[in-house]
């Protein structure tokens, strides 16, 4: 159970281009989803928090307008890179928690398996 | 800023115990620990978790010192799909998702 899916797996654009990246919750509703970056050889950085139906908040140093962030149903969230450059290439990863209803704890999260980008 | 420290890698033979040590000097009252693991460009999973008694499941056990100012987590016969970067995280308990905030862990090699 608690099935978090990310899509696509892996990507690569060039650079200027827009990138989406989809974040669902597979087997239960998620109030909340955390965006994470890594890059390689480098711990996870959360990037920002999404509250189903409101806006996100983003961490020191990540630009909103550059990182979208859309939390619209309790089981959907999205990340588009815009203007993507080679320096946004990275592995992004989201997760998901907050749970409404349900049987799980709702402080827990639980992660996807990552999306790779490669932006040239 | 992360508030645990932990060694940067770890060997461990197959079928060994793995003990990774962690240490949270600072850790608050109202804190968790938690351990995630990440297999290679994979996402973080769930291990463990405990306050300040020491707790077991399928995957590990986790001892917390008396003082709470370090803890250990066990695998208790590690194999090599055991190989995986483990993050130790201190967290407060609120009641709803709280961010997890990830230092660099510890890279365990688990080797024939």
């Amino acid at each position: 159970g608690a099935v978090v899916s990310q899509h696509p797996s892996r990507v690569i654009c060039k650079s200027g281009t827009s990138v989406k990246i989809e974040c669902r919750s597979l087997d239960f509703q998620a109030t909340t989803m955390f965006w994470y970056r890594q890059f390689p050889k480098q711990s996870l950085m959360l990037m920002a928090t999404s509250n189903e139906g409101s806006k996100a908040t983003y961490e020191q140093g990540v630009e909103k307008d550059k990182f979208l962030i859309n939390h619209a149903s309790l089981t959907l969230s999205t990340l588009t890179v815009t203007s993507a450059h080679p320096e946004d290439s990275s592995f992004y990863i989201c997760s998901a928690g907050g749970t409404a209803g349900g049987l799980r704890p709702s402080y827990e999260q639980y992660f996807g398996p990552g999306t790779r980008l490669t932006v040239t | 800023d992360a508030k645990t420290t932990q060694p940067t890698s770890m060997d461990c033979a197959e079928g060994r115990a793995a003990n990774l040590p962690c240490n949270h000097s600072t850790i608050s009252g109202n804190e968790y620990v938690y351990w995630y693991r990440q297999i290679h460009s994979q996402g973080p999973q769930y291990i463990i978790h405990g306050l300040k008694n020491n707790e077991t499941n399928e995957m590990a056990s986790l001892i917390i010192t008396e003082d709470r100012k370090s803890s250990t987590l066990i695998l208790p016969h590690a194999t090599l799909r055991d190989t995986a970067v483990y993050y130790c995280i201190v967290r407060t308990y609120t009641g709803t998702a709280s961010k997890l905030t990830f230092g660099t862990g510890t890279r365990l090699q688990v080797t024939l």
